[in-house]
C-alpha cells in the first residue's frame, strides 16, 4: 500500500502552460506539504496545509497554488509554468504533533519531475 | 537569517565508521532530523533529536549539542546501499522545517 503518492511521476510540458500534480495520502495524517527540490538537491518549502491552515512560503510565486478537495488530498496547481519551475516536486505528510514537545516525521511522496521546455 | 550547514560531499570505504556533520543557525530551535535520500527518490526519515545527547538506532546513531548550534549522523559498518545523500533539517520557533542541502556520501568497496 503506497502511503503518500503523487502523479504523474514525470511531466513535461511547455512554457507557458498550466499543470497541475496530484498528491493522496492514506496515512490518516492531517498535515500535507508541497516542497521544491531544485537541481543543487535544496530542499524548499513552499506550502504547508491542515483543515486549519494554509501556511505559504512568501518566496512562492503566486502562480502556485494548492488545492485541497479533502484532508487525504492536496494537488499543486501551475500557471503559466516558466524555465525556472523545472524541479522535482515533492508532497508529504505528517501527522500533528500532539505537543510543543514532539514532532512527527514526514513521509514523502516518490516525486514528480517537472521539466519545462 | 536561517541556514543549514552540512558538507557537500564525502567518501568512505565499505566497512568503515563516517560522521557527517551538521552546523544550524535558526531563530529558535524545536528539535532536528535527519533524512536519507537515494538519487531518484525520496527522502525518507532516520532520526529525530531534541534534546542533547546520542540517539542510537542500528548502524545508524545521531547527537545534537543545541548549545553549539551542531549535530552529526554517525553510521556504522557502511554497505554499498547507504551510498545516499544526507539531509540535516531543523525545526525554528515557528515550528518550521528548515532544509540542510544534504551530504552526498559515497561507499567505495
Amino acid at each position: 500500500d503506497t502511503a503518500v503518492s503523487q502523479t504523474p511521476k514525470y511531466l513535461v510540458t511547455q512554457m507557458g502552460n498550466d499543470k497541475s500534480i496530484k498528491c493522496e495520502q492514506n496515512l490518516g495524517h492531517d498535515t500535507m506539504y508541497w516542497y521544491k527540490q531544485d537541481s543543487k538537491k535544496f530542499l524548499k518549502i513552499m506550502f504547508s496545509y491542515n483543515n486549519k491552515e494554509l501556511i505559504i512560503n512568501e518566496t512562492v510565486p503566486n502562480r502556485f497554488s494548492p488545492k485541497s478537495p479533502d484532508k487525504a488530498h492536496l494537488n499543486l496547481h501551475i500557471n503559466s509554468l516558466e524555465l525556472g519551475d523545472s524541479a522535482v516536486y515533492f508532497c508529504a505528510s505528517s501527522q500533528e504533533a500532539a505537543d510543543p514537545y514532539t514532532y512527527n516525521e514526514q513521509f514523502f511522496g516518490p516525486g514528480t519531475r517537472l521539466t519545462v521546455l | 537569517g536561517q541556514n543549514i550547514d552540512q558538507p557537500t560531499e564525502m567518501t568512505a570505504t565499505e566497512g568503515a565508521i563516517v560522521q557527517i556533520n551538521c552546523t544550524y543557525q535558526t531563530s529558535g530551535f524545536n528539535g532536528l532530523f535527519w533524512y536519507q535520500q537515494h538519487a531518484g527518490e525520496a527522502p525518507t526519515f532516520l532520526s529525530y533529536n531534541v534534546l542533547d545527547g546520542l540517539e542510537e538506532k542500528g548502524r545508524f546513531s545521531s547527537f545534537l549539542s543545541r548549545s553549539k548550534g551542531y549535530s552529526y549522523l554517525l553510521l556504522k559498518e557502511l554497505q554499498m546501499k547507504d551510498s545516499a545523500s544526507y539531509l540535516c533539517a531543523v525545526i525554528d520557533s515557528n515550528y518550521q522545517l528548515i532544509w540542510g542541502a544534504g551530504t552526498k556520501l559515497i561507499i567505495k568497496p
